[in-house]
């Protein structure tokens, strides 16, 4: 089965700093690749996505994420934290259903905090 | 536009009590999605609309659970006899999916059920 795994539960950097948050998904073939951001009582806003080509796609708010096939991976940085970055991240993989429509499957979320 | 919209925000009930939830996608878009999510998860797939049919629901979706989108608008999504167990965050995404277009889903704020 699909899954998205992002090991890192909480991290916490200082204001300034540069920041990477894992995601690793399992997935028979390359899959549409998205990173949410959701702040306390929100709904998910979209970050960034991948669904082809260039495989370092720049989102909003100064974050990029890089594809990297060998290692199933689709990472999150950012080079410099602002305090307001403080939320919960979601990595997140189209999976296509039985009947070939698709759903959004959810890592379980990364923490951040900001320290300043 | 104005973006995907729940209502209410918040629910408080009592268990054995039935509850509806409200979603009005970004207009045009031809489908719709409902996801929950529980603390410290990231949202799970419950069920998907293309247009007004309703096309895959998830295990999750018990038979207390029913969703509707008539007209190919709106959409309810209606939990009879509520558990305690159904406390959760309720997500609505749209999207608008057409040949050769990726599928970006734009979520909501989001319900917040409470059963008391």
């Amino acid at each position: 089965a699909q899954s998205v795994t992002q090991p890192d539960i909480h991290i916490t950097v200082s204001e300034g700093a540069s920041l990477e948050l894992r995601c690793n998904y399992s997935y028979g073939a390359t899959p549409y690749l998205f990173w949410y951001v959701q702040s306390p009582g929100q709904g998910l806003q979209l970050l960034l996505k991948y669904f082809s080509g260039d495989t370092l796609v720049q989102g909003i708010k100064g974050f990029e994420a890089e594809f990297k096939r060998s290692q199933s991976s689709f990472n999150l940085r950012k080079p410099s934290v602002h305090w307001s970055d403080a939320a919960e991240y979601f990595c997140a993989v189209i999976v296509f259903m039985d009947t070939g429509r698709r759903a959004l499957t959810f890592g379980s979320g990364t923490r951040l905090q900001v320290q300043p | 536009d104005t973006g995907v919209s729940q209502n209410p925000r918040h629910k408080i009930t009592k268990r054995g009590q039935n509850v509806t939830f409200r979603c009005d996608p970004i207009s045009e878009h031809n489908r719709l999605y409902w996801y929950r999510q529980t603390l410290g998860q990231g949202p799970e797939f419950l069920t998907y609309f293309q247009n007004e049919a309703q096309l895959e629901k998830s295990r999750l979706l018990s038979d207390r659970f029913s969703a509707e989108r008539p007209k190919g608008s709106f959409s309810t999504l209606e939990i009879q006899r509520t558990e305690q167990g159904d406390s959760a965050m309720y997500l609505c995404a749209s999207s608008l999916v057409s040949a050769g277009a990726g599928d970006i889903q734009y979520f909501g704020a989001g319900t917040r059920l409470s059963v008391l």
